[in-house]
């Protein structure tokens, strides 16, 4: 059974303050991804990686930049957080099969507020 | 650019009646086609995928959509919705030239009501 895991279901920080969401998976899962959800807009992708220290833009990376050091763990930063960073962080793994025929599988998410 | 509209944002529907959520996407040459279901403070899970042949697709917990090439859709369908499917729906969609990245629609937000 697939798990990713998020570091925190909700987190409260100040404008400009760095901001670490850190996202774990046990299945040895190739890509993963960093989503914002917010209402009425769905998912949106902010960046991925493919391999360990490999990483690439997404939809919406302005304002966000990733770590990825172990297969299993990948991390979004906010290097300095504004309150229009306030949403939904949804993090996802799947294996890398040819073509994108591939499941995602997601974390419970963390809903960062900015204050 | 690529795109997914989900037109319904929110759909009431009584318990044990059918439901019909709408996703339409971008013409492409080639797409997979993928339906999740959010519950409640969870995050989100498969429902199905279209990736070829059968242009009818089941899933989990008694749903189905279908593949329509010619109108670029692939509606999510239930018979008899239970209370337990109050949820939020999301279309998602593979281009090929996307390379792994999916294109998620909007949502839709079931309320199931006894």
């Amino acid at each position: 059974d697939v798990k990713v895991t998020q570091s925190s279901r909700y987190l409260v920080k100040r404008t400009g303050e760095k901001v670490f969401l850190e996202c774990v998976q046990d299945m040895d899962h190739e890509n993963m991804f960093w989503y914002r959800q917010d209402p009425g807009l769905g998912l949106r992708l902010i960046y991925f990686s493919y391999d360990v220290k490999m990483k690439e833009k997404g939809d919406i990376p302005e304002g966000y930049s990733v770590s990825r050091e172990k297969k299993e763990r990948f991390s979004l930063i906010l290097e300095s957080a504004s309150t229009n960073q306030t949403s939904m962080y949804l993090c996802a793994s799947s294996l890398r099969l040819a073509g994108g025929r591939e499941t995602q599988y997601f974390g419970p998410g963390t809903r960062l507020l900015v204050l | 650019a690529q795109s997914v509209t989900q037109l319904d944002s929110q759909v009431p529907v009584f318990e044990e009646a059918p439901v019909e959520l709408r996703c339409n996407y971008s013409s492409s040459v080639s797409v997979y086609l993928f339906w999740y279901v959010q519950y409640p403070n969870q995050g989100l899970q498969l429902l199905l995928k279209y990736l070829s042949g059968s242009t009818l697709v089941k899933g989990i917990n008694g749903f189905e959509a279908e593949f329509n090439k010619s109108q670029t859709s692939f509606h999510l369908r239930k018979p008899s919705v239970h209370i337990s499917d109050t949820a939020e729906y999301f279309c998602a969609v593979h281009y090929s030239a996307a390379g792994n990245k999916l294109t998620f629609g909007g949502g839709t937000r079931v309320l199931v009501k006894p």
